[in-house]
């Protein structure tokens, strides 16, 4: 696609219940990265995929947090038994490469998640 | 690890003026890029302009110029004849060579007055 699509664009959902939030990069890009940003925060890195490579996944902040890209492509965030903290923006941002060589990252207009 | 810091929450400029964003960071590492990301209400990320640590001269885009400062780890943003349209949350990111997450500060909300 011409840019990173992210669905829902907003989901209100009530404490407890679990939420999948998709991204789909630009084709042919390799590396992908999920962010949260907290209301009036900056963004906090959660997971990085890079191709056939293990994800890096040191910033998901608990594991009721989950992350997966099928096929290269398309990605999901998982987040279980939400809780009113989770309640944030949530970036997808893709990339040509993960490498060094700046590859400068594309971001999506995100989903904003509302736990009640 | 790596921090960016961003110490001016808020600015304000009127249309036409000249702005200047701060933005500070500590890295160990001799070879990072530098960024400064726009987001408007919008919620869209959009790369402003991006610095390689290894070139001395100052990365321009248009209206749009950095004082990068390495020693001082500084790499400030100029926003020149500042446009309503400039009006955004704009955030300062490091990317080290080693690693592979874009780290980020906590952003200044830039006001164009008319």
């Amino acid at each position: 696609g011409a840019g990173v699509s992210q669905s829902p664009s907003n989901k209100v959902t009530e404490k407890g219940k679990d939420v999948e939030l998709r991204c789909d990069p630009i084709s042919g890009h390799t590396a992908l990265y999920w962010y949260r940003q907290s209301l009036g925060q900056g963004l906090e890195f959660l997971i990085y995929f890079q191709g056939n490579s293990a994800p890096d996944k040191s910033g998901l902040p608990s594991d009721r947090f989950s992350a997966e890209r099928t096929g290269g492509s398309v990605s999901t965030l998982t987040i279980q038994r939400t809780q009113q903290e989770d309640s944030a923006v949530y970036l997808c941002a893709s990339s040509l490469q993960g490498t060094f060589g700046a590859n400068v990252l594309t971001f999506g207009a995100g989903s904003r998640l509302t736990v009640l | 690890a790596q921090t960016v810091t961003q110490s001016q929450p808020e600015m304000s400029v009127q249309e036409a003026e000249t702005v200047t964003l701060s933005c500070t960071y500590d890295t160990s590492e001799s070879d990072y890029y530098l960024f400064w990301y726009k987001q408007p209400p919008s919620r869209q990320m959009i790369l402003v302009i991006r610095q390689e640590a290894y070139k001395q001269q100052n990365a321009t885009e248009n209206r749009f110029s950095v004082n990068f400062q390495k020693a001082a780890k500084s790499f400030s943003l100029k926003i020149s004849d500042s446009q309503l349209g400039d009006a955004a949350m704009y955030f300062c990111a490091l990317l080290e060579t080693s690693g592979s997450r874009l780290t980020f500060g906590e952003g200044t909300q830039l006001t164009v007055n008319p």
